[in-house]
């Protein structure tokens, strides 16, 4: 079982670039989150996916753009970065989403340029 | 207001020692569930164990217990018998609510060193 993956590992883009994050999961979750991990900050919920429906949007500015094409995929779609928003974006699952064991992947480092 | 407290932010411990991280939390709800991750310079977040607020016994998990003190709110995290591999980031975190919430609320975390 490999749980919940995430691609890629590290990611360098400059602002004007338009990239995605993606993270599967392989433990037949049914709602998936993405967090934004910033330095010496505590992690921040961005978005939930509950049965591929978004159910929360954590006031994230728009270029960022997330995608669930079905339970087991979540993508981060990237565009017009600022500096301020290199960090490491963790992807987590649970059976549902208010099962009470979230279970993440090993994050992408974004660096913007 | 800050819903989990780590007041601690790095300890260093002896290998096969046991090392005791501090978690207070803030709520007013009667229905919450404690939670302890691991994140080691891997980036991972690596879910170690949990508490219910209504579990009458504190939970264990191998080397690690949770020491639930609900009157104090605190749910501090116990490590027995330290080893190299314990070395990382360790987070608390909190869901508030039934079980149809799924917020989390993550404390600063504690950077753990364990030293041979």
């Amino acid at each position: 079982e490999t749980g919940v993956t995430q691609t890629p590992r590290h990611l360098v883009m400059g602002m004007t670039n338009k990239k995605s994050l993606k993270c599967e999961q392989h433990l037949g979750h049914n709602a998936m989150y993405w967090y934004k991990q910033s330095a010496k900050k505590p992690l921040e919920l961005m978005f939930v996916y509950s049965l591929e429906e978004r159910v929360e949007n954590n006031s994230v500015p728009s270029r960022f753009s997330p995608e669930c094409p079905n339970s087991s995929h979540l993508f981060l779609h990237l565009h017009t970065l600022q500096p301020e928003d290199s960090a490491l974006y963790l992807c987590a699952s649970s059976q549902e989403k208010g099962e009470e064991t979230q279970y993440f992947g090993p994050g992408t480092r974004l660096l913007v340029l | 207001a800050q819903k989990i407290t780590q007041t601690q932010p790095g300890m260093f411990v002896q290998e096969k020692e046991a090392v005791t991280l501090d978690c207070t939390y803030d709520t007013s709800d009667p229905s919450y569930g404690l939670f302890w991750y691991k994140q080691p310079s891997s980036g991972e977040m690596i879910f170690l164990i949990y508490q219910g607020s209504y579990d009458q016994q504190n939970a264990t998990e191998g080397r690690y217990s949770l020491n639930f003190q609900k009157a104090r709110k605190s749910a501090n995290l116990v490590i027995s018998a330290s080893q190299l591999g314990d070395s990382a980031m360790y987070f608390c975190a909190m869901r508030e609510g039934e079980r149809n919430d799924y917020k989390l609320s993550f404390g600063a975390g504690t950077t753990v060193t364990v030293r041979a």
